[in-house]
């Protein structure tokens, strides 16, 4: 089974300061992803990252895959009460060798306050 | 206009009814999954089709059964309602099945069962 392990679960931090959410697996995956979900929506994709090493930047959020495509990291920069949410990193795993489905880390619920 | 459409947004029932939750895409993809979220916000795999090939988390009851009437449509059927039902549940669709794509997400069902 595949898992991906998100760090931290709850982060709460003042407008300004920077971040960064981990998301973790011992399994190797084709890609990640990572989501942004608000109260009462659905996710919202941000970024997907095929290639190790892959970084990508968003406007102030920086996606980083691992080397060995088995972690990923987002870091924001000067932090804004409306980057409030829960970040999910998501990967597509392998399953008997052909690539299955979208599996989700369990979330790091992001809190800035102004 | 909406990419993908769930109805209703919150359903109330009672233990041992049948209930059903509607999902539309107008994106065009070929693949549509059902995802349950739980009250720790973890999204779980149910079921994921392309029209030609369901495929089944194993760890999903019978009780719940996919049904698609047309590429656009993937209606999830619930039987004899528990408790343990009460959760998010969100439809989502893709472009490409076993892809690195980003998935669409529904902005979610509330099941809740008393």
């Amino acid at each position: 089974t595949q898992l991906l392990e998100q760090s931290p679960q709850f982060l709460s931090i003042q407008e300004g300061e920077n971040l960064t959410v981990y998301c973790n697996s011992s399994s190797v995956f084709s890609s990640l992803q990572w989501y942004r979900q608000e109260p009462g929506e659905g996710p919202v994709l941000l970024v997907t990252v095929v290639t190790g090493g892959e970084v990508k930047k968003l406007k102030r959020l920086t996606f980083q895959f691992g080397d060995a495509r088995k972690d990923s990291s987002l870091h924001i920069t000067a932090a804004q009460p409306g980057d409030t949410g829960l970040y999910l990193c998501a990967g597509v795993g392998y399953y008997g060798g052909s690539q299955g489905n979208l599996i989700f880390g369990k979330g790091t619920k992001l809190s800035v306050k102004p | 206009d909406t990419a993908v459409s769930q109805t209703p947004k919150y359903l109330v029932t009672q233990m041992g009814n049948d209930k059903s939750i509607k999902c539309e895409q107008n994106l065009g993809h070929d693949t549509m999954y059902w995802y349950k979220q739980d009250s720790k916000k973890f999204l779980k795999i149910m079921f994921s089709y392309n029209n030609k090939e369901l495929i089944i988390n194993e760890t999903v009851p019978n009780r719940f059964s996919p049904k698609s009437p047309d590429k656009a449509h993937l209606n999830l059927h619930i039987n004899s309602l528990e408790l343990g039902d009460s959760a998010v549940y969100f439809c989502a669709s893709s472009q490409v099945w076993q892809g690195n794509y980003g998935y669409t997400f529904g902005s979610g069902t509330r099941l809740t069962v008393v």
